[in-house]
């Protein structure tokens, strides 16, 4: 199947600061990558649409100046947590449509 | 609006024993019905794609059947290595491609 790297895998950063995700399609071009959030035995829940050349698409009750998304070329997909605080703490995820939806393995965030 | 629903939440299964996990859906037009295997702190895994009633698609121990409202997936004698949650989707014709509608996943435990 398709590959979809993100990184980091995890990150710890400090109340206040931003942090930067990176979600790469390897061995396909994707127009449309997907960000998911995951809470502990919860469902995965669909963030924005990541749109190249173009902005994102928000999910309704996703600040989209705290979650800011910029997919720049065909392969690169970035989600910025802004100003982060211990609740955006959660775990992201993001996918990119080949055949099928191939997920990256997930960045798991901690704000202390 | 899109509903995914699974049950059980949780299963613990002996090894050899055989069981099934349920996926009932509700959606405008169904594009398709996927099965994902989610490890903890991982991304989920790619196992099937459903299209239309009556399909089956089978991967070692494991088979996926589709009707218009629901979906099974069979496990014939789980090995402990089968011990993953169990994430179904759905894919509607209004949304764009590739974004799914996830369930909150099955956890299934198979001890030796």
């Amino acid at each position: 199947g398709a590959v979809v790297s993100q990184h980091p895998s995890w990150v710890i950063c400090k109340s206040g600061t931003s942090v930067k995700i990176e979600c790469r399609s390897l061995d396909f071009q994707a127009t449309t990558m997907f960000w998911y959030r995951q809470f502990p035995k919860q469902s995965l829940m669909l963030m924005a649409t990541s749109n190249e050349g173009s902005k994102a698409t928000y999910e309704q009750g996703v600040e989209k100046d705290k979650f800011l998304i910029n997919h720049a070329s065909l392969t690169l997909s970035t989600l910025t947590v802004t100003s982060a605080h211990p609740e955006d703490s959660s775990f992201y995820i993001c996918s990119a449509k080949y055949t099928e939806a191939f997920f990256g393995q997930g960045t798991r965030l901690t704000v202390v | 609006e899109d509903q995914v629903t699974q049950s059980p939440e949780a299963l613990r299964l002996q090894e050899g024993e055989s069981s099934s996990l349920n996926c009932s859906y509700t959606v405008s037009g169904l594009r398709g019905l996927f099965w994902y295997r989610q490890d903890p702190g991982k991304g989920p895994e790619f196992l099937f794609t459903l299209y239309s009633a009556g399909e089956e698609k089978e991967k070692e121990r494991l088979k996926a059947t589709l009707t218009k409202k629901e979906s099974f997936l069979h496990i014939t004698a789980p090995k402990p290595e089968d011990s993953a949650t169990y994430l179904c989707a759905v894919a509607d014709r209004g949304s764009t491609l590739g974004r799914l509608y996830f369930g909150r996943g099955t956890q299934l435990t198979v001890w030796p």
